[in-house]
């Protein structure tokens, strides 16, 4: 079964461009989330996706964050403009119910520089 | 406010030494709690998941404890590896809906040949 896959693995960009990022969870899996990781941190949610539905998008700065789940399956998170504290590993994950409990599952994460 | 704490903040130890993480929450009220690996360019991967009625779980050479009570865990790691150098991180889950995760700061660990 393949894990949550996500691209790019990294990006470098110049503050004030645009950039977006590509999240395609665990088939059947309905919850999707999207988590921003600084260096030497724990992840932080920015939102959190029930089929295409965001339930929780309370910790997304949304002057410049957008996410999208159009057809509850893969996602887009897009930050335009970028600005230099946004340098972070962003990551996906997506989770399924096993014996009562909600088990989460990460895909590797997007690395991005702002310069 | 929601919080989880985790100490040392890094550790250093030899091959074949065991070691224990500790974690702290305040989170209320609580579901479960996890502890994920998270190695260099990976996301993090679960280790062990307990309820509020588990006091221990192991998955190999990894063994979580769980006080609710006093609202602390930790991890024990026995005859480390140079692979578990990595940082593990405390995750407390919240009811909310279909959960919300509260997240440590994690504890890097260093293992020497």
């Amino acid at each position: 079964e393949a894990g949550v896959v996500q691209s790019p693995r990294y990006k470098i960009i110049e503050k004030k461009q645009p950039v977006a990022f590509w999240c395609n969870p665990i088939s059947g899996h309905n919850t999707l989330y999207w988590y921003r990781q600084n260096l030497g941190q724990g992840p932080e949610l920015l939102i959190r996706y029930e089929n295409e539905e965001a339930v929780d998008d309370s910790q997304l700065p949304k002057d410049r964050f957008s996410a999208e789940r159009l057809k509850g399956v893969d996602s887009t998170l897009k930050i335009q403009p970028a600005e230099l504290g946004d340098s972070a590993v962003y990551l996906c994950a997506s989770s399924s119910r096993t014996g009562g409990v909600y088990e989460q599952y990460f895909g590797p994460g997007t690395r991005l520089t702002v310069t | 406010k929601n919080q989880v704490e985790q100490s040392p903040q890094s550790l250093i130890i030899l091959e074949g030494k065991n070691c224990t993480l500790q974690c702290n929450y305040t989170v209320s009220p609580f579901s479960n709690l996890r502890w994920y690996k998270q190695d260099t360019g990976r996301g993090p991967v679960s280790l062990t998941i307990m309820t509020f009625s588990e006091n221990t779980k192991s998955n190999g050479r990894y063994t979580a404890t769980l006080d609710a009570d006093t609202k602390q865990s930790s991890l024990h790691i026995t005859a480390s590896q140079l692979s578990d150098s990595a940082s593990y991180i405390c995750v407390v889950s919240a009811p909310s809906g279909t959960y919300k995760y509260i997240f440590g700061t994690g504890t890097r660990l260093k293992v020497l040949a």
